[in-house]
């Protein structure tokens, strides 16, 4: 199947900070990604949509201006938590879906623990 | 509305015997799609099957089969000589209707499978 990264895997940062997140499709296009957001023994909750060369289309109840998202290549999205609060301590997992073919199924990276102090 | 309905919040299986995991889901589009994704306790979500609105046959990959019965609105996943390496939460998900590229999967709260030695 095709392959996602996320960078980085596991970040503690203190309240007031920004954290950047990518998402990176290793071995095919994503002209689309999505960002999710899980907390603990909980369903994923879309956060956002990240169209290449486009603005991202984000869920309501979702701050664009806390949660910066661009998706500036083909490859390539990245998410930023600007002025982290112990709130946003949580698990961001993105997605991508392929453009070429069927594009059916989204591949999922390993996700991202944050931990705001 | 959409809607995904997993009402199994656990569940147990022994070791080499099989399980079968609910999912209903509600919608009134006549194009959509079905998944199942696994969820270790790593984080990562991992995709395991694909069932489309017109596919006839019940899909398969390798353990994994998804019960499909369109008529009750059910696509139960089936899970052959349970190894404990399925001990995993299990997400169900629904592909939206097609609006432009930004496709969203809407989800299920999930099951959470323990595997018996």
């Amino acid at each position: 199947g095709a392959v996602v990264s996320q960078h980085p895997s596991r970040v503690i940062c203190k309240s007031g900070t920004s954290v950047k997140i990518e998402c990176r499709s290793l071995d095919f296009q994503a002209t689309t990604m999505f960002w999710y957001r899980q907390f603990p023994k909980q369903s994923l909750m879309l956060m956002a949509t990240s169209n290449e060369g486009s603005k991202a289309t984000y869920e309501q109840g979702v701050e664009k201006d806390k949660f910066l998202i661009n998706h500036a290549s083909l490859t390539l999205s990245t998410l930023t938590v600007t002025s982290a609060h112990p709130e946003d301590s949580s698990f961001y997992i993105c997605s991508a879906r392929e453009t070429s073919g069927r594009g059916k199924t989204q591949y999922f990276g390993p996700g991202t623990r944050l931990l705001v102090l | 509305a959409q809607k995904i309905t997993q009402t199994q919040p656990g569940m147990f299986v022994q070791e080499k015997e099989a399980v079968t995991l609910d999912c209903t889901y509600d919608t009134s589009d006549q194009s959509y799609g079905l998944f199942w994704y696994k969820q270790p306790s790593s984080g990562e979500m991992i995709f395991l099957i694909y069932q489309g609105s017109y596919d006839e046959q019940n899909a398969t990959e390798g353990r994994y089969s998804l019960n499909f019965q369109k008529a009750r609105k059910s696509a139960n996943l089936v899970i052959s000589a349970s190894q404990l390496g399925d001990s995993a939460m299990y997400f169900c998900a629904m592909r939206e209707r097609e609006a432009g590229n930004n496709r969203k999967l809407i989800w299920g709260l999930g099951t959470s499978l323990a595997v018996n030695p």
